[in-house]
This record gives C-alpha cells, sequence and structure tokens, in this order.
C-alpha cells in the first residue's frame, strides 16, 4: 500500500540550531515534492517545491533534498529560530496529469530559546 | 487579496443534519480542493475540481458532495452528518490541474463537531 511517513515525535532544538524533518514514501513515484508549514488552528502553508530531477532547493533559511532512489526527502532548517516552531507538512505529487497531493501526517519542531 | 476563504469558522451539527461548508477564492485559479484533517490521519482528499464544471472524487468522498458553482466558489454538502464526520475541513486552491508543480493556497478551515 502507498504510505508517507513523517517522525510523529515532536523535534525540539536549541535556537541556532540546524532541525532536519525526514519524509520517506512507499509506492509512490512522485514527479515532485512539496513542503508546507501549519500552525495551530490555520491551515497549511507551502514553503518549498523540489522536482524530481532535482537534488537539492534552497530558499533562504531552508533547504530540502530528495532522494529518488532512496524515496526520501529531507527538509533543513538552520539557523532555527522559536519563529520556526510549527508543524511540517510533506506532499507528494499523486499522478501525472493533475495536481493532486498526498500529505503526510507531519512533523512538529519545537525550537527553544 | 483575501486568498482563500472558507464560512463557517465552526459549527456543531446533530447527528442526521445537514449543512454546506463555503470556500471562495480570488486568485482566479482553476483548481480547487477540499481536506479534512483529523488527528493522527494528516490531511485526506475528499473531492477536487479542476476546472468549473467539473469534479472528481478524492480518497474519502463518502458522506459529502460538492458543487463548483463557479470559478471563484466550491462547496461541501454533507447530506446527514455523522459522528465520524468530526473534523477540521480546509478548502485549498491552484493554479492549474496540469501542470504538475503549482503550490496549494489553503482556506483557514472549518472546525465541525457532530454530537
Amino acid at each position: 500500500s502507498q504510505k508517507i511517513e513523517q517522525n510523529s515525535e515532536a523535534l525540539n532544538i536549541q535556537e541556532g540550531k540546524t532541525a532536519t524533518l525526514t519524509c520517506n514514501y512507499t509506492n509512490y513515484s512522485p514527479a515532485y515534492l512539496q513542503w508546507y508549514r501549519q500552525d495551530p488552528g490555520r491551515g497549511p502553508v507551502f514553503l518549498l517545491l523540489i522536482r524530481e530531477n532535482e537534488k537539492e532547493k534552497r530558499k533562504e533559511r531552508l533547504k530540502v533534498t530528495f532522494d529518488t532512489t532512496l524515496k526520501q526527502s529531507l527538509f533543513h532548517i538552520t539557523a532555527s529560530q522559536p519563529a520556526d516552531s510549527a508543524t511540517y507538512l510533506c506532499a507528494l505529487a499523486v499522478s501525472y496529469g493533475n495536481n493532486r497531493l498526498a500529505f503526510g501526517k507531519g512533523n512538529q519542531v519545537v525550537v527553544i530559546p | 487579496n483575501a486568498g482563500v476563504t472558507q464560512t463557517p469558522k465552526f459549527q456543531v451539527l446533530k447527528t442526521g443534519q445537514s449543512m454546506t461548508l463555503q470556500c471562495a477564492q480570488d486568485m482566479n485559479h482553476n483548481s480547487m480542493y477540499w481536506y479534512r484533517q483529523d488527528p493522527g490521519m494528516g490531511l485526506r482528499l475528499i473531492y477536487y475540481s479542476a476546472s468549473e464544471g467539473t469534479t472528481d472524487k478524492g480518497e474519502v468522498p463518502n458522506g459529502y458532495n460538492v458543487s463548483r458553482l463557479n470559478k471563484r466558489e466550491f462547496s461541501l454538502r454533507l447530506e446527514s452528518a455523522a459522528p465520524s464526520q468530526t473534523s477540521v475541513y480546509f478548502c485549498a486552491s491552484s493554479e492549474d490541474t496540469t501542470d504538475l508543480s503549482y503550490e496549494q493556497y489553503f482556506g483557514p478551515g472549518t472546525r465541525l463537531t457532530v454530537t
């Protein structure tokens, strides 16, 4: 069966350190993968997209990698700040020809001042 | 530019009652989506609409109907609410279905409780 796995345990990290989150998937062949941020009581907000032919993408303090052989994406927040505390969701393109996404359950990050 | 708006923000229904969740976007997007989010389950797609006049089932469509009223509006109807439909419902939109790389813009959500 198809699965998208993100760590269910919250990641507690000291301010200034790099937070690294993992998204593993099985029985998908996504053309691209997206990462979203969700704050409590709010809708997800898009952060980054990486395509299957891209190894790495950066945006400010965020970096995403995509390894289609390992079926894994890593999401890094460098120089983390308390304002980065949120839940981060990975989402995979389900199929070609439409923009349907399948979401992971999310991984909470808590940045400790 | 309000983005994606949803009404109501909160709703309590009794089992068997019906209601419609409203969603509108002002970004001229072709595609619109309805998701539900439950603790431990993540976001699951209920229905989506690739363009005005078309709708398709997602992962969990049972118990729901949708209407793409026009390009801006996409409503979700619960005909006979059940406690299993207690959830937070999110509407989203994106620019184009055929391009695989457009991000989705989400509304603030509707928190629905069915007793």
